[in-house]
């Protein structure tokens, strides 16, 4: 059973809407969570890092949230762009990120 | 553009053959990671080398191999070539052995027919 559970699977949403993508993990120890914007066909780019003590991390329209005591994080897209159609990726990572956990990915289609 | 260069970027071979995939790491970076992502897929984890020595394996199957040489490019060897190996083939490297940030190539898409 993988370690990092995405949902949904796929969304659709309209241009300048706002969306929520979820993760929950069981990695554990725990280090630090990743999320990774990838576009189809191409290499995954990091879009936010946090640690622990970390709740909240915000990287232009895209803010992460984390909650380490229950194992949950997302990810909250603000007006979304044609731009932001991609695969959001989750990772999870051990300490010495020695173990990496990659969740299957959420697929965002934003139409105009 | 991540500074992880991979090529080729498209490869299409046949069941049976050997491969190899080539990626030269950013600049100053010293741990290079292999990913496999089939289609609709995850990434998944395959192996990694630090400064020429290996230092993780994931699912890597045998007969795949890869290493990582003085210059600190890397390749990856996949033999015998299966129709289930077709599948999108990443590089990440990062400058130490934590996978805190590390930056992936645009991959190569292998096609086995």
């Amino acid at each position: 059973k993988n370690q990092v559970e995405q949902s949904p699977q796929s969304l659709i949403i309209l241009e300048g809407k706002n969306c929520t993508l979820q993760c929950n993990y069981t990695v554990s120890p725990f280090s630090n969570l990743r999320w990774y914007k990838q576009d189809t066909g191409r290499g995954p780019v990091s879009l936010t890092i946090m640690t622990f003590s970390e709740n909240t991390k915000s990287n232009g329209r895209y803010t992460a949230t984390l909650d380490a005591d229950t194992k949950q994080s997302s990810l909250h897209i603000t007006a979304s762009q044609l731009s932001d159609s991609a695969s959001y990726i989750c990772v999870v990572s051990s300490p010495n990120d020695y173990k990496l956990s990659f969740g299957a990915g959420t697929t965002v289609t934003v139409r105009a | 553009d991540s500074g992880v260069t991979q090529t080729p970027k498209h490869l299409i071979t046949a069941t049976g053959q050997r491969v190899t995939l080539r990626c030269s790491p950013r600049s100053g970076d010293l741990s290079v990671y292999w990913y496999q992502q089939s289609l609709d897929q995850g990434l998944q984890f395959l192996i990694q080398y630090y400064n020429g020595e290996e230092r993780a394996k994931g699912n890597i199957l045998e007969r795949f191999s890869a290493q990582q040489f003085p210059d600190l490019h890397s390749e990856l060897n996949l033999s015998s070539l299966e129709l289930g190996d077709s599948a999108l083939y990443f590089c990440a490297s990062s400058v130490g052995t934590a996978f805190t940030e590390a930056f992936f190539g645009q991959g190569t898409r292998l096609t086995v027919v």
